[in-house]
């Protein structure tokens, strides 16, 4: 099946700074998601993209979906103790069917006070 | 409130014996999914469900069984037939454009 590479694995930042966080594909996605899930908690959607080249944004979080439709990145501006959480991407190729998205193994994001 | 409820939220089960997990939702959503998650990697698809009465395989559903006898409910079978069960597992629904909707996720421990 897909598979989509998702970096960084972890990351250790100081609380005020910025994240940035990628999925990459050798497959082409017609819709990308972003999600974050908190410890023992269900995901949460962060963002949806539905075409190549969007950006869109959710207060301080930014997502942008790759013009090649294989990548899609997201930006947390001003990063606060409560963005931390596991972040995944997923991606879609059929778009209208959750059976199709495949999902990124997570980032790991830790903020320092 | 409008969302997915998932239960027990902490199970414990002996080698050998078959559990259930609940997955109830009141969004009207007409599909629903099962997903594994094991630490440091994606979710997995187990089953998934797009209508009453109609179930389909995901890519890991050996020794998982699923019903979906009414919309609302999508009961998940962890069954001894499973080699590796503990993990975190999550019930999910969608909308058309298959954005998924999580519950808060069943942490199944095998002692």
């Amino acid at each position: 099946g897909q598979q989509l590479n998702q970096s960084p694995q972890s990351m250790f930042i100081q609380e005020g700074e910025d994240v940035s966080m990628n999925c990459t594909s050798s497959s082409i996605f017609n819709t990308w998601l972003w999600y974050k899930q908190d410890p023992g908690e269900g995901p949460v959607l962060l963002i949806a993209l539905y075409k190549a080249g969007e950006l869109t944004s959710n207060g301080r979080l930014t997502a942008q979906f790759g013009i090649t439709r294989k990548d899609s990145f997201l930006n947390i501006s001003a990063s606060i103790p409560s963005d931390v959480g596991i972040y995944f991407c997923a991606g879609q190729q059929d778009s209208g069917s959750a059976r199709q998205l495949t999902f990124g193994s997570g980032t790991q994001l830790t903020v320092l006070p | 409130d409008g969302g997915i409820t998932q239960s027990p939220k902490y199970l414990f089960r002996k080698e050998g014996q078959n559990v259930t997990l609940s997955c109830e939702q009141n969004l009207n959503h007409d599909a629903m999914y099962w997903y594994r998650q094991d630490p440091g990697q994606g979710l997995r698809l187990i089953y998934y469900s797009q209508i009453v009465n109609d179930f389909q395989k995901g890519d890991i559903a050996e020794g998982y069984s699923v019903s979906r006898e009414k919309k609302e409910s999508f009961p998940l079978t962890v069954t001894s037939a499973q080699k590796n069960p503990t993990a975190f597992y999550l019930c999910a629904s969608s909308i058309w454009t298959g954005e998924l909707f999580f519950g808060e996720g069943s942490r199944l421990t095998v002692l």
